[in-house]
């Protein structure tokens, strides 16, 4: 089945870290572009990062940019976010999404950073 | 940034009729751009890539047209399951969305 799993989604205090990670399934993982999509709990889509098929290019949202790090394992299939500095304003349900159109969207994992 | 502006931010019509949502890009993002359904509960899912390109799946009545800066999607003969919240992304640069049209039935 072609599927994307997030998870490592949870609470988090202002100012820590916690690592995001989405499994990669049923199609070539290696051969797409992935982004992270976030939602905050009743409002919009909010494009945080994106990175290349072999992970060597990477374009962050200035909001996220120097505290959010987006990497891939091609071999395991699996794609990262790491979110430190974290605030209050990052909490969210995160999603992990196929590009470059977007057509595949995982469940998502939810972010709450509050102490 | 490209600012990507959707309106109208509500849309109320009656099944069997016809919703015309409208998105706007600050700056010409040519055909790179995509319309997206979010129902309650759900994850988003894609309707239209390349401005009109229907995505695998959609129905017919879906469509999406425009270029540069002005995009419209075109939902005809609305349907109940349709009422959801209809964003557009463009994917020029970078990937920013629209802030979002609810449409209600």
């Amino acid at each position: 089945e072609v599927q994307l799993v997030e998870s490592g989604g949870g609470l988090v205090q202002p100012g820590g870290s916690l690592r995001l990670s989405c499994a990669a399934s049923g199609f070539t993982f290696s051969s797409y572009w992935m982004y992270w999509v976030r939602q905050a709990p009743g409002k919009g889509l909010v494009w945080v990062a994106r990175i290349n098929s072999d992970g060597r290019s990477t374009r962050y949202a200035d909001s996220v940019k120097g505290r959010f790090t987006v990497s891939r394992d091609n071999a395991e299939n699996i794609l990262y976010l790491q979110m430190n500095s974290l605030r209050a304003e990052d909490s969210a349900v995160y999603y992990c999404v196929r590009a470059v159109y977007l057509d595949l969207w995982g469940q998502g994992t939810l972010v709450t950073v509050s102490s | 940034e490209i600012v990507m502006t959707q309106s109208p931010a509500t849309l109320s019509v009656s099944p069997g009729e016809r919703a015309t949502l409208s998105c706007r890009a600050s700056q010409s993002v040519s055909s790179n751009l995509a319309w997206y359904q979010q129902r309650p509960g759900q994850a988003p899912r894609l309707l239209i890539y390349a401005a009109s390109t229907r995505a695998t799946g959609i129905p017919a009545r879906f469509s999406g047209s425009g270029s540069e800066t002005e995009f419209t999607l075109t939902i005809s003969s609305l349907q109940s399951e349709d009422s959801a919240v209809y964003y557009c992304q463009q994917y020029d640069s970078r990937g920013t969305f629209g802030q979002g049209t609810k449409v209600e039935i």
